[in-house]
């Protein structure tokens, strides 16, 4: 049984540039979260996707943009990349029914240059 | 929105040695885990735990929903126990999961 897997692990950008992030949910899950982790700090709530639609939204700009796909899939798109913007980006699943247990992956680690 | 703080913000044991970590928050919650996050930065489920008391080996978690507190034992530590602890809630209307600051727990050998 797959858990929630993320790509790419690493990678830097530059200032300005635009990233997109990718993950696959765990089997059998429908909704898919992204966090956003500083260095030091705990993960904060990005916004969640279920049927394709964004459901709820953190405190982010509008430069953070998501899509989920048919098959549960999901991107996170940043553009105009700031340098604040370097830290883990950690994708969660979950199963919107029973809404009990979210796995997380292991995350793609931005740096920006 | 709610407030979650987690006790102690770093905590250093010798091997063997117990351990409780306490997790605070400001508001009714319908989904309450621990997670350990290691060096790589995976965040790995210790237990989903809104209420009552649960065991993992030698771990084991209790959360007093009506005093809006959770505490997660560790016992008879060991290295690989390492890591930052933390504690995610999510409130009775919202999808998302909010996050306590974390305790930095290093097991010295």
């Amino acid at each position: 049984d797959a858990g929630v897997t993320q790509s790419p692990t690493h990678l830097i950008k530059t200032r300005g540039q635009q990233v997109t992030l990718r993950c696959s949910p765990k089997s059998g899950h429908d909704t898919v979260s992204w966090y956003q982790q500083a260095l030091g700090q705990g993960p904060q709530f990005i916004f969640q996707y279920y049927e394709e639609e964004e459901r709820q939204r953190g405190n982010f700009p509008d430069r953070f943009s998501g899509h989920q796909f048919p098959n549960y899939s999901s991107e996170l798109n940043v553009n105009a990349l700031l340098l604040g913007d370097s830290a883990l980006y950690l994708c969660a699943s979950s199963l919107r029914q029973s809404g009990n247990t979210i796995y997380f992956g292991e995350g793609s680690w931005l740096t920006v240059v | 929105g709610i407030q979650v703080e987690q006790s102690p913000p770093d905590l250093i044991l010798q091997e063997g040695a117990n351990s409780t970590l306490r997790c605070n928050f400001s508001d009714s919650v319908n989904n309450l885990q621990w997670f350990h996050q290691n060096p790589w930065g995976q965040l790995i489920n210790l237990f989903y735990i809104p209420s009552g008391t649960k065991q993992n080996g030698r771990l084991s978690a209790t959360t007093v929903a009506t005093e809006r507190y959770s505490l997660l034992y560790i016992s008879s530590s060991q290295t690989t126990d390492s890591g930052v602890y933390f504690c995610a809630v999510k409130e009775n209307a919202g999808n998302m999961l909010t996050f306590g600051g974390g305790t930095r727990l290093m097991v010295k050998p």
